[in-house]
């Protein structure tokens, strides 16, 4: 079956400029995760979708970050006004349950200029 | 709080030779314990997993880890390296509890000499 989609896969963007992040996990996967992965560095929380319930936002590094999900599947990370260290390649993972197997996408390299 | 440490952000290891890579954690609950591998240019996967069934865990393409509760470790290992096995390994620890993050590592790059 399809594994977890991110789009796009690369981004270059002026410095002061919103940018979309789409991901579409898998079907059925009721937790969605966002990370985001600087050069040289581990993976670093940003939100947590699971089910209905509310968002785990304690990982957005500024009210910059926002993170929405229809339908209970796909989501959108929007940065508004970026920034230099914005930078980094973002990551999308799903999961059917808490505590199982999270399966990543590709992610979607961001450079902001 | 849970955190992972990861000792050793470059491992440089021959071909043939024992890959050891190291994952120490903390956590205020019986964790569940990830090692993720993302080779070049690929997204991460998961190699292995524990989830308090059988201490010693055999993941994909010969790794397997032990966890060692004594030691809070959940070190990776494979016999012998091979070329292919050059990529970043994540240890990562779930917390299950509150909203269920996973804790990451900061990852070690594995070298392979040939």
């Amino acid at each position: 079956g399809a594994g977890v989609s991110q789009s796009p896969s690369n981004k270059v963007t002026e410095k002061g400029k919103d940018v979309e992040l789409r991901c579409d996990p898998i079907s059925g996967h009721t937790a969605l995760y966002w990370y985001r992965q600087s050069l040289g560095q581990g993976l670093e929380f940003l939100i947590y979708f699971q089910g209905n319930s509310a968002p785990d936002k304690s990982g957005l590094p500024s009210d910059r970050f926002s993170a929405e999900r229809t339908g209970g599947s796909v989501s959108t990370l929007t940065i508004q006004r970026t920034q230099q260290e914005d930078s980094a390649v973002y990551l999308c993972a799903s999961t059917p349950r808490v505590s199982e197997t999270q399966y990543f996408g590709p992610g979607t390299r961001l450079l902001v200029l | 709080a849970q955190s992972v440490t990861q000792l050793g952000s470059h491992v440089s290891v021959s071909e043939g030779a024992l890959v050891l890579l190291r994952c120490n954690y903390s956590s205020s609950v019986p964790p569940y314990l990830f090692w993720y591998v993302q080779y070049p240019n690929q997204g991460l996967q998961l190699l292995l997993k524990y989830t308090s069934a059988a201490t010693l865990v055999k993941g994909i393409n010969g790794f397997e880890a032990e966890f060692k509760k004594s030691e809070t470790s959940f070190h990776l290992t494979k016999p012998s390296a091979h070329m292919s096995d050059a990529a970043e390994y994540f240890c990562a620890v779930d917390r299950r509890e509150g909203n269920y993050q996973l804790i990451w590592g900061a990852g070690t790059k594995l070298i392979i000499k040939p």
